[in-house]
């Protein structure tokens, strides 16, 4: 079964520092991976995804993500926080799909605060 | 700019009162899904619909839930009779092939 793990509940960083969101999973086969951001009372948003291709993926809002296909793992970044990007953060995956768009598996979010 | 609609956005009821929610996919999108988000389980999926037909709805307490695509621009969650324990936020999100998924603002529910 697929599973994600978000291994920070909280991340703290001061504005214009760079940032780092972590994000593990577990698939069998290649993996559809995510970024979505939630905002208070918002639904979620997509950032970005890694189908194939180039380990580093660019999304909205100035965010990547890098692949690491060894490690397991699908960290989000971004080089200079915003205050605006102080959110909740997820990260999800599917398995490829044979046909069609299949359901996300989400990890239990990471909360970033942005310190001005 | 396409977006998901649902409704209510708020709802608070009595325990055992019948709960529907409602969703309208983005146009063209075939595969519409009901996830549900609580502090305790994070995001689950409940169920899920592909050309108006359910493929898997093994996230939902059977016999309070149910879920339906009478077209192909409403999909409906429905509750009865509610719980306190339903209390939370119920988001619909649709896609099509192998894109993303785009959600809806999401419908807090808060059964007393």
């Amino acid at each position: 079964a697929q599973s994600v793990a978000q291994p920070e509940d909280q991340v703290n960083v001061a504005e214009g520092n760079p940032l780092t969101v972590k994000c593990t999973y577990s698939v069998s086969g290649n993996p559809y991976l995510f970024w979505y951001v939630q905002y208070p009372n918002r639904g979620l948003q997509f950032l970005l995804k890694y189908i194939t291709g180039d380990n580093l993926v660019k999304g909205s809002y100035g965010f990547e993500a890098e692949f690491n296909k060894s490690q397991t793992s699908f960290h989000l970044k971004k080089p200079s926080a915003l205050v605006s990007d102080s959110a909740l953060y997820f990260c999800a995956v599917r398995d490829p799909p044979n046909s069609g768009n299949t359901p996300l598996v989400f990890g239990k979010g990471t909360r970033l605060s942005v310190i001005a | 700019d396409a977006r998901v609609t649902q409704t209510p956005r708020h709802k608070v009821t009595e325990m055992g009162q019948e709960v529907t929610m409602r969703c309208q996919p983005i146009l063209g999108h075939n595969t519409v899904f009901w996830y549900r988000q609580t502090m305790m389980q994070g995001l689950e999926l409940l169920a899920y619909f592909r050309n108006r037909a359910p493929l898997d709805d093994s996230g939902m307490p059977k016999d309070r839930f149910s879920a339906e695509m009478p077209d192909a621009t409403l999909a409906t969650l429905k509750i009865q009779p509610s719980e306190p324990r339903d209390s939370a936020v119920y988001f619909c999100a649709s896609g099509r092939g192998g894109t993303e998924q785009y959600f809806g603002p999401g419908t807090r529910l808060t059964v007393t």
